[in-house]
């Protein structure tokens, strides 16, 4: 059964350094998104995209924060300048349709020092 | 935008018993309600979802009912297993591209 597959599983990182978190999503999928959860917390929205442009963001998703799917399989979230409050666990999802069932990756755990 | 409360937060039930959590939306354009299983440093699954065109839905120990009017929704799980132990989160979405919204989550410890 195809997934959705997210690297690194885990990522530690100094305050201020950039990180790339990378996502493969299931080849027939057409919608993605990013999701956070901060350890404990709820799984909150950051940003969909379709068609190779933003369609929607989040209040979280601030100038820091970018996506792109720079090859037509890979799908990434940038953060620019992490910040402590950065760390929680990134998930990345995907829908053939933009409704119906959210398909996650396994998640990259972000901590910044 | 969407909100969505959940409630509880932790609910323990000695297994063998019968465990509800309910949520509550705002948005009653949301016409779609999943609820997501997650275990401990896992990635969050689906399994059960429930549209807005149907008031309840069960599959094997497993149920959700939905109520348009007061806009709250609810899993039902019977006959409890340790390895339903778990936090549970729904959701709610409506139509087109719109993102789910989560709600806070629900830890489930089924005690055997």
């Amino acid at each position: 059964e195809p997934e959705v597959t997210q690297t690194p599983s885990h990522q530690v990182t100094q305050m201020g350094q950039e990180v790339i978190l990378r996502c493969v999503p299931i080849s027939n999928h057409l919608y993605f998104y990013w999701y956070r959860q901060i350890l404990g917390q709820k799984v909150e929205f950051l940003v969909s995209f379709y068609n190779n442009e933003i369609s929607e963001k989040s209040e979280i998703f601030d100038d820091q924060f970018s996506v792109e799917r720079p090859d037509g399989s890979n799908f990434t979230l940038k953060i620019r300048s992490t910040k402590l409050e950065d760390s929680a666990m990134y998930f990345c999802a995907g829908t053939p349709s933009g409704v119906g069932e959210l398909f996650f990756g396994e998640g990259s755990r972000l901590t910044v020092l | 935008g969407e909100n969505v409360e959940q409630h509880p937060s932790t609910l323990s039930v000695q297994e063998g018993d019968s465990a509800v959590i309910k949520c509550t939306y705002s948005d009653s354009a949301s016409n779609y309600f999943p609820w997501y299983k997650q275990e401990l440093g896992k990635r969050p699954q689906l399994i059960i979802d429930i549209r807005s065109n149907v008031g309840e839905k069960k599959d094997q120990r497993i149920a959700v009912t939905l109520n348009k009017t007061a806009k709250h929704f609810s899993l039902h799980i019977t006959e409890t297993q340790p390895e339903d132990s778990a936090v549970y989160f729904c959701a709610a979405s409506s139509s087109g591209n719109t993102p789910l919204v989560f709600g806070k989550g629900t830890r489930l410890s089924v005690i055997a």
